[in-house]
């Protein structure tokens, strides 16, 4: 069965600095992997995908994931935070095999300090 | 503008109780899902639909029921609450099972006392 761990709970970060939000997965075969994005009293939002094709992921609002296969890693970027990035994060995976719904991790807050 | 409608937003809820949350979507999308979220367990599904008049159990199933009588809605049952099932539930809904993305509802506070 598939999962996704993230390892943070939390992640602080001055504006202006780089962000990283850490995701491992685990999926027989080669998985599709995507991050949400929850702001305080909404549902989740979606942030950007990997099916196929190049590691380096693009998606709203400036982040990107790369997606590294041997360490079985998606982290989120980007090289600027802003305040308005604090939020809750999430990473998702689902087996391309199987037709079978995304499972989450257990997300990670963001707070980026002014 | 296209999306998911939940309701209630809120509800309290007496223990014992039966209680169906409301989940419309107006996107066509074939797949339906039921999440709930607690505070350091992330999001856990209950129940899902690949199409309708089809229903899957999630992770966390046990003392809630679904249908899926056409596609654009997918309530989601307590028979008889209890308090564990304080949550805040979400529903949402893909084009296909788990793919490209979910579009995800606002949310539905329940509390059970």
């Amino acid at each position: 069965a598939q999962s996704v761990a993230q390892p943070e709970d939390q992640v602080n970060v001055a504006e202006g600095n780089p962000l990283t939000v850490k995701c491992t997965y685990s999926v027989s075969g080669n998985p599709y992997l995507f991050w949400y994005v929850q702001y305080p009293n909404r549902g989740l939002q979606f942030l950007l995908k990997y099916i196929t094709g190049d590691n380096l992921v693009k998606g709203s609002y400036g982040f990107e994931a790369e997606f590294n296969k041997s360490q079985t890693s998606f982290h989120l970027k980007k090289p600027s935070a802003l305040v308005s990035d604090s939020a809750l994060y999430f990473c998702a995976v689902r087996d391309p095999s199987g037709n079978t719904p995304l499972v989450f991790g257990k997300g990670t807050r963001l707070s980026v300090i002014a | 503008i296209a999306g998911i409608t939940q309701a209630p937003t809120s509800q309290i809820l007496a223990a014992g109780r039966r209680m169906t949350l409301r989940c419309t979507q107006d996107m066509r999308h074939n797949a339906m899902y039921w999440y709930r979220q607690d505070l350091g367990l992330g999001l856990r599904l209950i129940h899902y639909s690949n199409t309708a008049g089809t229903t899957g159990k999630g992770e966390v199933p046990d003392g809630y029921s679904v249908s899926r009588a056409n596609t654009d809605d997918f309530p989601l049952t307590l028979a008889s609450a209890v308090p564990s099932q304080t949550s805040v539930y979400f529903c949402a809904s893909s084009a296909a099972t788990g793919y490209p993305g979910y579009t995800f509802g606002s949310g539905t506070r329940l509390t059970v006392v």
